[in-house]
């Protein structure tokens, strides 16, 4: 699993577009970027994963440029529920250990 | 489905004693795993497993212990339960190993050692 830097926390306010950068400079040919999100007392949930270029759902986008060493999680038109700690994993299908990091805690004020 | 189960919600123990915390799941996953997060901290990967009768150790597995008799269930003994186990276990399990696949976690289960 890649080793990834993510700052530790943010603050934004309701209505805002958030962007949460990883970097992630030794990232392997086969390796994937996953983000999940992690309300207050729940277990991480999945939230958007990509490989390069822009991947978007209903809930984020995802943009990866082109050489791939960093990439940025999109949350738009934040809300106080997007309150929550979100993690950045780098990592093919040959990692077995998934580990997950400290990640970024995001704060969303009224 | 029900997902990723885990029991007991809570537990207080203390110092010395052990207890089994208890995860299953219902999705024929062959990956599953344990961490555990203390107060305003991530997650830290405690034991993992690839299959039944296959586990191994992660980031922090000193006085834990795993065994993964069948592909449903992955309990997590606390031999010697100490003050520093203090902290809320997560359960997790995806369909394969690998970064790639999409970790679905349990609703976990907050320890208290006294």
């Amino acid at each position: 699993l890649a080793k990834t830097t993510q700052p530790i926390s943010m603050d934004s306010y309701e209505g805002q577009e958030v962007n949460i950068t990883c970097s992630h400079n030794n990232i392997a040919t086969n390796d994937y970027i996953t983000w999940y999100q992690q309300f207050p007392s729940q277990g991480p949930r999945f939230i958007i994963q990509g490989y390069k270029t822009k991947v978007t759902n209903e809930v984020a986008s995802l943009f990866i440029p082109a050489d791939r060493k960093s990439s940025t999680l999109s949350l738009p038109r934040v809300s106080l529920s997007d309150t929550a700690v979100y993690y950045c994993l780098v990592g093919g299908s040959s990692a077995s250990k998934i580990i997950f990091g400290s990640g970024t805690r995001l704060s969303i004020r009224p | 489905n029900a997902g990723v189960t885990q029991t007991p919600k809570f537990q207080v123990l203390k110092t010395g004693q052990s207890m089994t915390l208890q995860c299953a799941q219902d999705m024929n996953h062959e990956y599953m795993s344990w961490y555990r997060q203390d107060p305003g901290m991530g997650l830290r990967l405690i034991h993992y497993s690839v299959g039944a009768g296959i586990t191994d150790q992660g980031e922090v597995p000193n006085g834990y212990n795993v065994s993964r008799s069948t592909t449903e269930d992955f309990p997590l003994r606390l031999l010697s339960a100490a003050p520093s186990q203090t902290s809320v276990y997560f359960c997790a399990s995806s369909r394969e190993y690998g970064a790639r696949d999409t970790q679905y976690f349990g609703p976990g289960t907050r320890l208290t050692v006294l």
